[in-house]
């Protein structure tokens, strides 16, 4: 069965610079989150996307923006990098109105800011 | 808002051994769901078990079982039959009733070792 697809699996940038994570939910799927999780940590909620709306927020920093495109992909866009957002950054998806409305997580992405 | 929490940092069973994770949680909500979710070093993150909060019956998916306690808010997960697999990080999680992408929030999570 086809899984939450995420891209790059890795990625390294130096402080200041921008970053792109993507994610490619499973098929026919209309919810995407983002989440962050830190060395030792659980995972932190950033937003969310139904249907291509933002649907709930969290404590994603102002100098990061996403959305979800109309073929559901979603781009997670960080700009002025810094050390503490060097994280493992997951992307999830989920279905709307099913009984069991678990959300399959992608493998993530490991981002290092050096 | 709603809160998770896990009050064991650290568990550890004997192979073949049963052993419970604790889990409490807090919201004003009367339909959510529960889950629980197993991070092996690897990383990804893998569903257990889900509970409905409407459902009376405690969830099982065969060596993992909950208890489910609406009104202490409680839910634990117990692993039976413990195997060398079964060791990772264990976290769980609330989700309120699904209308439009509400969010996870996890707790704290609880590492698990299980030693042969």
């Amino acid at each position: 069965a086809a899984g939450v697809i995420q891209s790059p699996r890795h990625l390294i940038k130096e402080k200041r610079e921008t970053a792109t994570l993507k994610c490619y939910p499973i098929p026919r799927h209309d919810t995407v989150y983002w989440y962050q999780q830190g060395p030792g940590q659980d995972p932190q909620f950033l937003i969310s996307f139904y249907e291509k709306m933002q649907s709930d927020k969290g404590s994603i920093p102002d100098r990061f923006s996403a959305q979800q495109f109309s073929d559901y992909h979603s781009e997670l866009n960080m700009s002025s990098l810094e050390l503490g957002d060097s994280a493992l950054y997951f992307c999830a998806s989920s279905l709307v109105g099913r009984t069991n409305t678990e959300a399959f997580f992608g493998q993530g992405t490991r981002l290092t800011v050096v | 808002a709603q809160t998770v929490t896990q009050s064991q940092p650290e568990m550890s069973v004997q192979e073949a051994e049963t052993v419970t994770l604790s889990c409490t949680y807090d919201t004003s909500e009367s339909d959510y769901y529960l889950f629980w979710y197993k991070q092996p070093p690897s990383r990804q993150m893998i569903l257990v078990i889900r509970q409905e909060a409407y459902k009376q019956q405690n969830a099982t998916e065969n060596r993992f079982s909950v208890n489910f306690q609406k009104a202490a808010k409680s839910f634990s997960l117990k692993i039976s039959d413990s195997q060398l697999g079964d060791a990772a990080m264990y976290f769980c999680a609330y989700k309120a009733q699904e209308t439009s992408g509400s969010r996870l929030t996890f707790g704290e999570g609880t590492q698990l070792t299980v030693n042969p």
